[in-house]
């Protein structure tokens, strides 16, 4: 069955430093999302990506991060300068719309950021 | 504006009894509504949604949900736990559908033997 897979499973970096979060879709999923839970927290929505452009984000992804879709296959995010409250569990999410309408998002297992 | 309250942040049941997990949802627009299930080390698995049409869905692994616009709920249930549904579970709110979903804060399911 078709997944979305993430890589690393878990990344540990040094504050300030820039930390690329990757991501591969489903192969014909049409929309991409990043969603991120910090520890005991809410699953948070940061952005999605559609056509080659951000669609919506929210107010957590601010111009520190990024997101690309650099090739056919991957979806990335980047951190340009982490800080420690950027440690959380990042889910990336596919979806495709189907009979006309956008409904369900298939995620990834996560990638866990730890920022010391 | 969108949120999701989920009441019960751990819930317990035994073998064979009923699992009922809450979900209140406020939303400007019709909702859409989502139960995922995260069991562990792994990603959000989506259990069942609601677009429009039957207020009753049915998703996997026997759960079902209802939404009710006059209680704002979309409670999820099943008639009888197994051990195998001890997992995370997350109510989610959106106003598009998949994209910019709305989740609460979880609710740990334990089934004891």
């Amino acid at each position: 069955e078709p997944e979305v897979t993430q890589t690393p499973s878990h990344q540990v970096t040094q504050m300030g430093q820039e930390v690329i979060l990757r991501c591969v879709p489903i192969s014909n999923h049409l929309y991409f999302y990043w969603y991120r839970q910090i520890l005991g927290q809410k699953v948070e929505f940061l952005v999605s990506f559609y056509n080659n452009e951000i669609s919506e984000k929210s107010e957590i992804f601010d111009d520190q991060f990024s997101v690309e879709r650099p090739d056919g296959s991957n979806f990335t995010l980047k951190i340009r300068s982490t800080k420690l409250e950027d440690s959380a569990m990042y889910f990336c999410a596919s979806s495709r719309p189907q009979q006309g309408a956008n409904t369900e998002a298939f995620f990834g297992q996560g990638t866990r950021l730890t920022v010391v | 504006a969108q949120s999701v309250t989920q009441l019960g942040s751990h819930v317990s049941v035994s073998e064979g009894a009923l699992v009922l997990l809450r979900c209140n949802y406020s939303s400007s627009v019709p909702p859409y509504l989502f139960w995922y299930v995260q069991y562990p080390n792994q990603g959000l698995q989506l259990l069942l949604k609601y677009t429009t049409g039957a207020t009753l869905v049915k998703g996997i692994n026997g759960f079902e949900a209802e939404f009710k616009k006059s209680e704002t709920s979309f409670h999820l249930t099943k008639p009888s736990a197994h051990m195998s549904d001890a997992a995370e579970y997350f109510c989610a709110v959106s106003r598009t559908g998949a994209n910019n979903l709305f989740f609460g804060t979880g609710t740990r399911l334990t089934v004891i033997p």
